[in-house]
């Protein structure tokens, strides 16, 4: 079975500096779809990022962006320039391509604090 | 579009009483999924339906149930709640299984089992 691991429970960053929050997983797939989550205090699940395993070039979404490192099994979310507003808890998730196996796997969180 | 809908918000059940927890998507999508959420545990998946007539045990099934009554909806049921039950659930949906694209998700229940 897939596992996913965040090992930085909280995280604290200042209004307009970058923050990198760490994701690891475990997987024997070598095909596999990675993301990130946002879960702001209204509990709304709001998608941040996703990845595809097969393709090298990191994903990119504005502010955010991920660095990739499939051999060692790591998917970090930076994210630039930060603002108030991305004070939340982030889920890092992992979802395999393949039959019965193919739920999405969440790790434990990291809450994100936004300070001026 | 109203996406995934959940009901109730929030419930208050006592030990041993039992409630089920509606879930409906109108987005046509053919994988319904049941998380709970709890403090340090992250989201873990409870049961989930890949399609119409499907359902299948996901990380935590012990002490529920489900039904995808037609393709719009997936209820879970508590026979007997425990206080171990106490968290927040989220309904989600997705295309299909083993799509790339994100997971809708309701906006949760609050349950509390006292």
């Amino acid at each position: 079975a897939q596992t996913v691991t965040q090992s930085q429970p909280e995280m604290s960053v200042q209004e307009a500096e970058t923050v990198t929050l760490s994701c690891t997983y475990d997987t024997s797939e070598s095909d596999y779809y990675l993301f990130w989550y946002k879960q702001p205090p209204s509990r709304q699940m709001i998608l941040v990022i996703r990845q595809e395993a097969y393709k090298q070039q990191n994903a990119t979404e504005n502010r955010f962006s991920v660095n990739f490192q499939k051999a060692a099994k790591s998917f970090s979310l930076k994210i630039s320039d930060s603002q108030l507003g991305d004070a939340a808890m982030y889920f890092c998730a992992y979802r395999s391509v393949t039959g019965t196996a193919s739920k999405l796997t969440f790790g434990t969180g990291t809450r994100l604090q936004v300070t001026l | 579009n109203a996406g995934v809908t959940q009901t109730p918000k929030f419930q208050v059940l006592k030990t041993g009483q039992s409630m089920t927890l509606q879930c409906a998507q109108d987005m046509n999508h053919n994988s319904m999924y049941w998380y709970r959420q709890d403090p340090g545990m992250g989201l873990r998946l409870i049961y989930y339906s890949a399609s119409e007539g499907t359902t299948d045990k996901g990380e935590v099934p012990n002490g529920y149930n489900v039904s995808r009554l037609n393709k719009r909806e997936f209820s879970l049921r508590l026979e007997s709640a425990a206080p171990s039950q106490t968290s927040v659930y989220f309904c989600a949906s997705t295309r299909t299984l083993t799509t790339n694209e994100k997971l809708f998700f309701g906006s949760g229940t609050q349950l509390s089992v006292l």
